[in-house]
């Protein structure tokens, strides 16, 4: 199976600073038809989780500017330009490329 | 507006069954896969098992390969996770979700508590 990691697993931030989560897969995440199924969701507490990021950088409709996804192959990164009060909760890296699907263990973003 | 309603939930013994029921509605189901994501409590994400729309295609996650089954009734637009056989590792929140590469619209939830 393809593991996901994350880092890092917590995360304190400061209100209009920015942030960024990395992940990382055991393997390439390419699929064979070229896309790379890599994406984030974002889950607040009591909320199931919403989709932020697919396919590494495209960014839902509805969501903020401030949040970008990039990277390629085993590396990605999740940015968030200037951190609001709404963006607390527990983010969370997928891989949609290799059956099982995987995701990463989360990190929780905490508003200093 | 896509929309996804799951029920069936409950509390069961171990060994016991239990049928999760997912309800679609905004958007053509019968040409979607869909897939069920769970996250025991307090802990992270797991998907569980995905099938394409017009059930030709499934597969499931090791861990309940054999127990559980999913399936759709594009009638109905509506997509259903029998689980058998089940343990108390089972015990989560069961999600339904579309799209299973991508997640795109997920439902709010469904708790499935194994206990005796």
């Amino acid at each position: 199976d393809v593991v996901m990691t994350q880092s890092p697993l917590s995360l304190p931030v400061t209100l209009g600073q920015p942030a960024s989560i990395s992940c990382r897969s055991s393997q390439s995440l390419v699929h064979s038809n070229g896309n790379t199924y890599l994406g984030w969701v974002q889950q607040r507490p009591g909320q199931s989780p919403r989709r932020l990021i697919y396919e590494v950088s495209k960014r839902d409709s509805g969501v903020p500017d401030r949040f970008s996804g990039s990277g390629s192959g085993t590396d990605f990164t999740l940015k968030i330009s200037r951190v609001e009060a709404e963006d607390f909760g527990v983010y969370y890296c997928l891989q949609g490329t290799h059956w099982p699907f995987t995701f990463g263990p989360g990190t929780k973003v905490n508003i200093q | 507006e896509v929309q996804l309603v799951e029920s069936g939930g409950g509390l069961v013994q171990p060994g016991g069954s239990l049928r999760l029921s997912c309800a679609a509605s905004g958007f053509t189901f019968s040409t979607y896969w869909m897939t069920w994501v769970r996250q025991a409590p307090g802990k992270g994400l797991e998907w569980v098992a995905y099938i394409k729309g017009d059930g030709t295609d499934e597969n499931y996650v090791d861990s309940v390969k054999g127990r559980f089954t999913i399936s759709t009734d594009n009638a109905k637009n509506s997509l259903y996770l029998q689980m058998n056989s089940l343990r108390a590792d089972d015990t989560a929140v069961y999600y339904c979700v579309r799209e299973p590469r991508q997640l795109a619209n997920w439902g709010r939830g469904t708790l499935v508590t194994v206990s005796s």
